[in-house]
Parts: C-alpha cells; sequence; structure tokens
C-alpha cells in the first residue's frame, strides 16, 4: 500500500485568494481526516469522513472551508477568502477498522 | 472533553542515552487506547507505539516503551539507545470520543526531542 498523499505539499497564496488542497487516502481506508497544525503545536481535529459521509466537523472549521470527499475515496479541502491566520500545515490522515490512523506529510499553507 | 498535556516543550539526550517523555490525560472512558506519535522535522507522522488501557502489560516496540499507569491517566514513552534519527516532535495522542459520531484523535502539544552526539 502507498500512504496518505497529499497535494501541494507547498502552497503560498495572498490573502483573499482561495485554496485547495486534496488528499489521496490509503486505499480501501474508509474513514477519512482532516488537522490543521501550527507551529509548536500539536495537529487540531477539523473534520472527517466515513466513505462520502462528513459527519463531524470542527467549530474551528468556519463557513470559509468546506471539504468534500465526493466517491469515498480522495478528498478536498478548500479554504476561501484566505486570511493570515489560515497559515498552518493541514494534515490529512486515514484508517480502515483499526485503531491505527495514518498521516500524509501535510500541506503547508502561507498566506501572504 | 478529554484533554492531553505533555508537560515538557523541549528534552535533549545524550545519543545512546535513555530519555522519557511525559504525557497525562483525562478521560472517564473505561476503555480506550493511548498512542505516541513521531513527527520528524518536514515528514509525516507516523506511529511509534500504542497502548491498550485494558492491558496490564506495557507495550514495547523494540527501543520504545511505555509506561502505562490507568489510575493516575499516565503515558510516558521511554527511548533506550538514543539514536540521531530519534530527533522529532513526539506527540501523545488519545482518542476522540467514540459514540455520537466522534471519531479521530486528540493530541497534546508536542515534545520537542534534541539528540545530541
Amino acid at each position: 500500500d502507498t500512504g496518505v498523499s497529499q497535494d501541494p505539499r507547498h502552497k503560498i497564496t495572498k490573502r483573499g485568494q482561495n485554496v485547495t488542497f486534496r488528499c489521496d487516502p490509503i486505499s480501501e481506508h474508509n474513514r477519512l481526516y482532516w488537522y490543521r497544525q501550527t507551529l509548536g503545536q500539536g495537529p487540531e481535529f477539523l473534520t472527517y469522513f466515513q466513505n462520502e459521509a462528513q459527519l463531524e466537523k470542527s467549530r474551528l472549521l468556519s463557513d470559509r472551508f468546506s471539504a468534500e470527499r465526493p466517491k469515498g475515496s480522495f478528498s478536498t479541502l478548500e479554504i476561501q477568502r484566505t486570511e493570515q491566520g489560515d497559515s498552518a500545515m493541514y494534515l490529512c490522515a486515514s484508517r480502515f477498522s483499526g485503531n491505527t490512523i495514518y498521516f500524509g506529510e501535510g500541506s503547508w499553507l502561507t498566506v501572504v | 472533553a478529554q484533554t492531553v498535556t505533555q508537560s515538557q516543550p523541549e528534552m535533549s539526550v545524550q545519543e545512546a542515552e535513555t530519555v522519557t517523555l511525559s504525557c497525562t490525560y483525562d478521560t472517564s472512558e473505561s476503555d480506550y487506547y493511548l498512542f505516541w506519535y513521531k513527527q520528524p522535522p518536514s515528514r509525516q507522522m507516523i506511529l511509534v507505539i500504542r497502548q491498550e488501557a485494558y492491558k496490564q502489560q506495557n507495550a514495547t516496540e523494540n527501543r520504545f516503551s511505555v509506561n502505562f499507569q490507568k489510575a493516575a491517566k499516565s503515558f510516558s514513552l521511554k527511548i533506550s539507545d538514543s539514536q540521531l534519527g530519534d530527533a522529532a516532535m513526539y506527540f501523545c495522542a488519545y482518542p476522540r470520543i467514540s459514540g455520537g459520531g466522534a471519531d479521530g484523535l486528540t493530541f497534546g502539544k508536542g515534545t520537542h526531542l534534541i539528540i545530541q552526539p
């Protein structure tokens, strides 16, 4: 199995622009998670999917953020009208039936 | 809500020595898992070791072992024979409450481990 894949790995954008990150989970993993991590902090939960259904969204996920997993495979996280406070690493993770969650390498976002 | 506390922002150890990273957590659950993840600089987070709360025996994975004290809600990670490749951020994690749809992990703030040659 290949691991969790995220694209792009790095994104620099101007404030007010929209950005989209893609995550390809490990094949057959039905649960997919998005986390945000800032420097010196642990990852913070944003949202998760079971197959194509988005089952929970954190209060951290403002209405400028939207996540989808249309076919229960890859997922996208879009941030509209980016703000400097959105600068962070966005981590994707997945798992199947076990308790171990596998993480991707993350997508770094810098808003200038 | 569960909380995970890592009280050591940074630890330093000489190569080949042993170091222990601390973690405490708060939960009302009786059956759960606990995890230690390692995040090297600019690389992905990987699972180091996990512990099942109902098991009294502490988990061990090669040079990594845990000291799990359920009553004290303590879950420390011991790294023996430290190697330069062990340098990373280490995160303690606890499952978000299962039931009512909650899933995923709650992480501590991490401990930055420095290995001195």
